[in-house]
């Protein structure tokens, strides 16, 4: 059992590239969600998905977009990157009726 | 909104001893869940407690133990015969209980635990 799983861990991209990172889980959750992890800041949400098909803006959603493509997978995307952008990523499910997150990993990204 | 207060930003403890870590937290809403993730150097957040704020009774984890003081909105973690594993980022997070499927969790900024050999 898999659990989550992100991919990549890890990346560095100049300013105004792109890339997605994909999250996938194999758990059968309904809810699924981005989070960003800054030093001295916590966890923010950037998006969520209570479902597939839907998709909400949360904390900081700013140069981000995201897709639902199934029920398993929820990505994320940088159209332009920035140095702000720069941060350890986290991509976390929920299933219906459940009160805890699983999370991946993490994606570390590095915008020069 | 909800927010989530963790008012140190590190701590250390010697190995074996108590070490009782704080958040307070902010909602007007009655029904919610709070927890306690803990992140080691690994990166990967873990689930060490939760706590549903109709229970009265304070959750307990082995070494780990909860203080729930819903009137003071207050949500204190305990470590009890800490050990160098218990070496960490711990954050504290809060959560609306919805029939819509959308609950989010909010996080607090941290507390970094180092345990002294």
């Amino acid at each position: 059992n898999a659990g989550v799983t992100q991919t990549p861990k890890f990346q560095v991209l100049k300013t105004g590239q792109s890339m997605t990172l994909q999250c996938a889980q194999d758990m059968n959750h309904n809810s699924m969600y981005w989070y960003r992890q800054d030093p001295g800041m916590g966890l923010r949400l950037i998006y969520y998905s209570a479902s597939e098909g839907t998709t909400d803006k949360g904390e900081v959603p700013n140069g981000y977009n995201v897709s639902r493509l199934n029920k398993r997978e929820f990505s994320l995307r940088l159209e332009s990157a920035a140095p702000s952008q720069t941060s350890v990523y986290f991509c976390a499910s929920r299933g219906v009726g459940a009160n805890v997150l699983t999370f991946g990993a993490g994606s570390r990204l590095t915008v020069l | 909104a909800q927010t989530v207060t963790q008012s140190q930003p590190e701590m250390s403890v010697q190995e074996a001893e108590t070490v009782t870590l704080s958040c307070t937290y902010d909602t007007s809403e009655n029904n919610y869940y709070l927890f306690w993730y803990k992140q080691p150097p690994s990166r990967q957040m873990i689930l060490v407690i939760r706590q549903e704020a109709y229970k009265q009774q304070n959750a307990t984890e082995n070494r780990f133990s909860v203080n729930f003081q819903k009137a003071a909105k207050s949500f204190s973690l305990k470590i009890s015969d800490s050990q160098l594993g218990d070496t960490a980022m711990y954050f504290c997070a809060f959560s609306l209980i919805s029939n819509f499927g959308n609950e989010k969790l909010t996080f607090g900024t941290g507390t970094r635990l180092t345990i002294i050999p």
